[in-house]
Parts: structure tokens; C-alpha cells; sequence
């Protein structure tokens, strides 16, 4: 089974802060996706990458950049949080080529104060 | 641009009733359809993907069907058990690419025992 492992499951952050979230799959897909979750809005694309150091901005990218220097490993950064940024972020993995679903990690809740 | 609806946002049945969850989309150049299961607090599992040239898939007691043409999926749920209780998100990828998802805001499933 596919493992997408987020790394921490509830984060409290203050405002400025910058914050980084974790993601980590063991199944050596290419590509990799960071989304907020919030009530009334659906689950939203922030960025995704394709390949190691590659990334492409979703829907929502604003506030947020992202990191990929290994295959397994995907990254996302609140360059300086703000309150508006609270929410559920959930990473998902997903093997290149059409008709490959994709997998998600738990989730983060993040709060910021 | 792409968006999906999911009717109703909320359903309620007893435990053993078969039922079906509607899903929606304004575009039918997709290349697939995925639906998801997300329980409270937790991330997205893949449940079933139908590719855009299927009909139907099914997996126990799952199964979706796709009509592009109308832009509309059903997803069955037979014999349903309060472990079926959860949310069930449907989810389209655009025609010519895997990665964008837009997702609806799912059903919020209740199987009262």
C-alpha cells in the first residue's frame, strides 16, 4: 500500500512565523500535491511538483512557496503565516501518466494565532 | 471553467439500504473521475476511478458509473453499514492533464445502525 506520511498531524503557529510542513511518500511517485481543505471551499490545489526540484502553482499559491530536493519529499512553506492560513493541508502522491489516482497523507491542522 | 457539484451535501439512512450519491461536472472534456472517501479528521482514500472511455467500475459493495456526455456520475453503495458512514468527495481531471483535480464538496454519509 501507498504511504504518505504528513508530519505532524495539529501545528500551532503564530502570526510572522514562518512555518514549514512536512510530507514524506514511500512509493517513489513522481508527482507530488500540496492542498488546503476548508469548510464551504472544498479541498484547493496549492502547488504540485512533477519531479524533483520541479513545481508548478495550483489555484491558490499566495503565501506559500514549496520545496522539492528528493523524489520522496515534498515540502510546503508559510513564508509569514497569517491568520487566514488556518486550515487543513493535506499532500497527496500519484504516479506520472493519465489515470493514476491519487494518494493522501492525514492531514495537517494548522492553526495560526 | 471546470466545476463540480455533489447532491445532496448530506443523507441519512438505516443500516442495509442501498443508495446513490450524485456527482456533477460542467465539463465534459475530462480524462477520468475519481471518488473519495474522507473520514472525520483524517485525509482522502481513493475509492474508485473511472476512466474517461469506462462506463462503470466496481469494487465490492462500490459502484461508479460515468456518463461524460451529461457530465454526471453516480457512485452505489449496497447494503450500506455504519462503517460506510464518512464523506464522499468525487473529483474530475481536465483532458490533458492528470494533475489539476477539482473536486466537489462532497456528501456527508450518515448509516444509523
Amino acid at each position: 500500500d501507498v504511504k504518505v506520511t504528513q508530519s505532524s498531524r495539529y501545528l500551532v503557529k503564530r502570526t510572522g512565523e514562518k512555518v514549514f510542513l512536512e510530507c514524506v511518500q514511500d512509493m517513489d511517485h513522481e508527482n507530488m500535491f500540496w492542498y488546503r481543505q476548508d469548510p464551504g471551499l472544498g479541498l484547493r490545489l496549492i502547488y504540485f511538483s512533477y519531479d524533483v526540484k520541479m513545481k508548478e502553482k495550483g489555484d491558490i499559491p499566495e503565501g506559500y512557496s514549496v520545496s522539492r530536493e528528493k523524489k520522496e519529499r515534498f515540502s510546503l512553506i508559510l513564508e509569514s503565516a497569517s491568520t487566514n492560513q488556518t486550515s487543513m493541508y493535506l499532500c497527496a502522491s500519484s504516479l506520472t501518466g493519465f489515470n493514476q489516482p491519487q494518494h493522501f497523507g492525514d492531514g495537517t491542522r494548522l492553526s495560526i494565532l | 471553467k471546470q466545476e463540480v457539484t455533489q447532491i445532496p451535501a448530506a443523507l441519512s439512512v438505516p443500516e442495509g439500504e442501498n443508495l446513490v450519491l450524485n456527482c456533477s461536472f460542467t465539463d465534459s472534456a475530462i480524462y477520468n473521475l475519481q471518488w473519495f472517501r474522507q473520514d472525520p479528521g483524517k485525509g482522502l482514500t481513493s475509492l474508485l476511478l473511472i476512466q474517461s472511455s469506462q462506463r462503470e467500475q466496481t469494487s465490492g459493495r462500490l459502484n461508479a458509473s460515468l456518463d461524460k456526455s451529461s457530465g454526471r456520475s453516480t457512485l452505489y453503495i449496497a447494503a450500506s453499514q455504519p462503517g460506510d458512514s464518512a464523506t464522499y468527495l468525487c473529483a474530475v481531471s481536465p483532458g490533458g492533464s492528470n494533475y489539476k483535480l477539482t473536486f466537489g464538496k462532497g456528501t456527508l454519509l450518515t448509516v444509523n445502525p
